[in-house]
């Protein structure tokens, strides 16, 4: 399985509501990413998880909460959040493998629209 | 600053030529490189890679050229072909377990 899933597909919600999406690998990667991508732009980083432990956080705003509850599962809970926060949302893992290639594997993404 | 530079937005090539997809980077610590592509709708895919102990990988039909001393890499499909239209996005980073930084991308078009 060299895949990583991300549900749902789409979601829209409202600045009030509190949602989360979900990410899954079952490649044995121990590195998983959220990035934030809006239209025409290239992916833009905002948490690494390494061996479960949260060890990048790049200056996302407290709306955003991610949770690795294990080695395969990547959540990010989102709650309050604004109009501009609408984008593609993907979620990547990585091996971390020492001296192999780290090459990051993406999932399909989740297009969030906040109305 | 940008620290990865893809100065053609844009690309169009004729189905059976040679496309050639340039990235400038400015971080001399990048030593591991790595092309995407992108179709709409769906996340990057991992197309191919280059460390700077190489200056060239291939891959069937793509190419990746490193010129260290010009801090360029080039991305080459032989041969060209419709189903190869998307974004291409350059990633670089500086090092094993360092994050990526990506280029604003190319939009590829492969015409028929």
């Amino acid at each position: 399985d060299t895949e990583v899933t991300q549900t749902p597909k789409h979601l829209v919600m409202g600045m009030t509501n509190k949602k989360s999406l979900k990410c899954e690998q079952h490649m044995g990667h121990r590195a998983m990413y959220w990035y934030k991508q809006k239209a025409k732009k290239p992916p833009e980083l905002m948490f690494v998880y390494s061996y479960e432990k949260l060890s990048i956080n790049e200056s996302v705003p407290s709306r955003f909460s991610p949770e690795c509850p294990n080695s395969s599962l990547l959540n990010l809970h989102l709650h309050a959040l604004q109009p501009e926060d609408s984008a593609l949302y993907l979620c990547a893992s990585s091996s971390l493998m020492a001296g192999g290639l780290d090459e990051q594997f993406f999932g399909p993404g989740t297009r969030l629209t906040v109305l | 600053d940008q620290q990865v530079k893809q100065n053609s937005p844009s690309l169009s090539v004729q189905e059976g030529r040679i496309s050639i997809l340039n990235c400038d980077y400015t971080n001399s610590m990048f030593d591991y490189f790595l092309w995407y592509k992108k179709y709409p709708a769906e996340g990057p895919t991992f197309l191919i890679s280059i460390s700077s102990i190489k200056d060239k990988n291939e891959d069937g039909r793509f190419t990746v050229f490193l010129n260290k001393s010009a801090k360029h890499l080039s991305l080459h499909i032989v041969p060209s072909q419709p189903g190869d239209s998307a974004v291409y996005f350059c990633a670089a980073s500086a090092g094993y377990g360092q994050n990526f930084v990506f280029g604003p991308g190319t939009r590829l078009s492969v015409l028929p």
